[in-house]
């Protein structure tokens, strides 16, 4: 049972770059979403999905883009990556929209931009 | 805006003793809370969650306490293990999955 899967998992890009973060889940989990960390910072949710073919906002969407086209993957995409966006990148999924199921999260991908 | 707040970045305890982490809020429409934990290079794991109708759950070592008057809740371990050594991340929801706020972390460190 994989869970959740996120590729690659360290990143270095050149600022105005652009690169997709890849995030897969074999849980059959129609919820998603992406997370970024800043160091002394919580996460915060960049954009989530509840379902394929259904994507909205967070609370830091800016310079960032999603799509979802299956149930299984919700890949995130950084167009003109600025140093800004350096940061640890974290895909989660879960069951439903009761909070009670928690999230499964990947074990993040750490993006360097210069 | 940090609407869920974990003021201490660290805390460290011996085996055996109890940990005590603590986690702050400020939105009143927060109705269900949970704590992660998270090991390096890896993802938070979901550990234990409280909804705002009740003031404690238990999980084994494991309970958090929830005081709606203060908005503050707690996680506590006892007894605290070496393998607990762990960031400890507290969320809070509105009442659906879709906006679940995290604070920064504690960083526990249980000493053998």
């Amino acid at each position: 049972n994989a869970g959740v899967t996120q590729t690659p998992k360290f990143r270095i890009l050149k600022i105005g770059q652009s690169m997709t973060l890849q995030c897969t889940q074999d849980m059959n989990h129609n919820y998603m979403y992406w997370y970024r960390q800043d160091p002394g910072m919580g996460l915060k949710l960049i954009y989530y999905s509840v379902g394929a073919g259904i994507t909205d906002k967070g609370e830091v969407p800016n310079g960032y883009n999603v799509s979802r086209s299956t149930t299984e993957d919700f890949p995130l995409r950084l167009e003109l990556a600025a140093p800004s966006q350096t940061s640890v990148y974290f895909c989660a999924s879960s069951y439903g929209q009761d909070p009670n199921y928690g999230y499964t999260f990947g074990s993040g991908t750490r993006l360097t931009v210069v | 805006d940090q609407q869920v707040k974990q003021n201490s970045p660290s805390l460290s305890v011996q085996e055996g003793r109890i940990s005590i982490l603590n986690c702050d809020y400020t939105n009143s429409m927060f109705d269900y809370f949970l704590w992660y934990k998270k090991y390096p290079a890896e993802g938070p794991t979901f550990l234990i969650s409280i909804s705002s109708i009740k003031d404690k759950n238990e999980d084994g070592r494991f309970t958090v306490f929830l005081n709606k008057s203060a908005k503050h809740l707690s996680l506590h371990i006892v007894p605290s293990q070496p393998g607990d050594s762990a960031v400890y991340f507290c969320a809070a929801s509105a009442g659906n999955n879709n906006d679940m706020r995290f604070g920064a972390g504690t960083r526990l460190t249980v000493k053998p």
